[in-house]
């Protein structure tokens, strides 16, 4: 019974490049959440999807970040042209439903822009 | 807008010295309150949640509590192993359900 797996676990991008994360739920979950962890910073909420739907995308930065978790496959958080203030861990959980408060959070992406 | 201070930032104890961790939130209107445990290049694990002042909570050497505007995590004869961040979070009702706001953490070390 796997957990969230989150690939790669470590990407390093130069600036201007394209950083694609992706994230697998729980076998049988269908709700998907990011969370972006900034060095010295807590957790701070990101993106919430369903399978083919955005729910609520309240904390992603308006430009160069998209996210998206297709009919088939996993979840892929987006950010292009990276700069060096993207570096942080991010974070994917998924949940059974939408009132499944106790998430199960991956293992998460490091990205490091240079 | 919802927040969440932990203190402290960090705690080291030896092992058998039990001590308690501090989560003070200010929220509009609460759905829940979140503890998690994280490890160095892991993602937080699920420990706790707590809905109402009152409430406690156990597992193992942890214990949970919660008040209307903190929660503790009491740590009773910790063991090397229960070295981690300990994470707190919360839930408002006018932000859904999806929405956890978290702290800062609390960088737990037992020594032997």
């Amino acid at each position: 019974n796997a957990g969230v797996m989150q690939n790669p676990r470590h990407l390093v991008r130069r600036r201007g490049q394209e950083a694609r994360l992706r994230c697998s739920p729980m076998k049988g979950h269908s709700h998907v959440y990011w969370y972006r962890q900034l060095p010295e910073e807590g957790l701070k909420f990101m993106v919430y999807l369903q399978k083919e739907n955005i729910i609520d995308e309240s904390g992603m930065p308006k430009e160069r970040f998209s996210a998206e978790f297709p009919k088939e496959g996993p979840s892929i958080l987006r950010i292009q042209q990276v700069v060096r203030g993207d570096s942080a861990a991010y974070f994917c959980a998924s949940s059974r439903k939408d009132r499944d408060y106790g998430y199960t959070f991956g293992s998460g992406t490091r990205l490091t822009v240079v | 807008e919802d927040q969440v201070t932990q203190s402290p930032e960090a705690l080291r104890l030896q092992e058998g010295e039990s001590s308690s961790l501090n989560c003070s939130y200010t929220v509009s209107g609460l759905r829940g309150l979140f503890w998690y445990r994280q490890d160095p290049g892991k993602g937080p694990e699920f420990l706790f949640t707590l809905y109402s002042a009152g409430e406690e909570k156990e597992k193992e050497r942890l214990k949970a509590t919660l008040t209307k505007k903190e929660s503790f995590l009491h740590i009773t004869a910790p063991k090397p192993e229960d070295s981690a961040t300990y994470l707190c979070a919360v839930q408002a009702v006018n932000t859904g359900f999806q929405k956890l706001v978290f702290g800062t953490g609390t960088r737990l070390l037992v020594s032997p």
